[in-house]
């Protein structure tokens, strides 16, 4: 059974641009969550979706913003790219809807650069 | 509001040493606490968990955590460190305080080393 994949896994951008990272999560799981880890901040979360609808938001400007399609894969978007988002950009799922009762399986995330 | 608070950004231990990691944290409600780990150029892992079962929690690769209450500790430990476990750890408890969310708020991590 394949695992959570992210895609890409290496990512290089200029400040101004915007980036679309994607997230495909494992076969029948349904919630689908991003984190941002940075070696400043740690490993904070940006968004949290079920079933198409965003159930949480982190902390996050609004040049941040994220969506889950039909299949559950998700992407997520960030706009007018700033150095500070040089980050790890890493998915989680899991089959339901959470309660974290079940558990996370994690991607190995996408390195993005801003130069 | 949850938060965790891990205790020592770098522990180093010999090969065949206790590795004990400290972890405390800070929950209005009944908290659901995690250890993750992570290798270098990878995402996380789940080691274990504690969702107000058992107070001793067994995970995988000989890892345990005893949750304290009294002490608002979850204290990772395992009896003998393999080179194959420095990695970097992170504590984590449950924002959502059970409500369905998968919501995590991480501690800033604690980088293990082995020495042979």
């Amino acid at each position: 059974k394949a695992g959570v994949t992210q895609t890409p896994r290496y990512l290089i951008k200029t400040r101004g641009q915007q980036v679309t990272l994607s997230c495909s999560p494992i076969s029948g799981h349904r919630s689908v969550s991003w984190y941002q880890q940075t070696p400043g901040q740690g490993l904070q979360f940006l968004f949290e979706y079920f079933s198409e609808t965003q159930r949480n938001k982190g902390n996050f400007p609004g040049r941040f913003s994220g969506r889950q399609f039909s299949n559950s894969r998700s992407e997520m978007n960030v706009s007018t790219l700033e150095l500070g988002d040089s980050a790890l950009y890493l998915c989680a799922s899991s089959r339901g809807e959470g309660a974290l009762s079940e558990k996370l399986f994690f991607g190995s995330g996408t390195q993005l650069s801003v130069l | 509001a949850q938060s965790v608070t891990q205790l020592g950004s770098h522990v180093s231990v010999s090969e065949g040493a206790l590795v004990l990691l400290r972890c405390n944290y800070s929950s209005s409600v009944p908290p659901y606490l995690f250890w993750y780990v992570q290798y270098p150029n990878q995402g996380l892992q789940l080691l274990l968990k504690y969702t107000s079962a058992a107070t001793l929690v067994k995970g995988i690769n000989g890892f345990e955590a005893e949750f304290k209450k009294s002490e608002t500790s979850f204290h990772l430990t395992k009896p003998s460190a393999h080179m194959s476990d420095a990695a970097e750890y992170f504590c984590a408890v449950g924002a959502g305080g059970g409500g369905a969310t998968n919501k995590l708020i991480f501690g800033t991590g604690t980088l293990l080393a082995v020495q042979p």
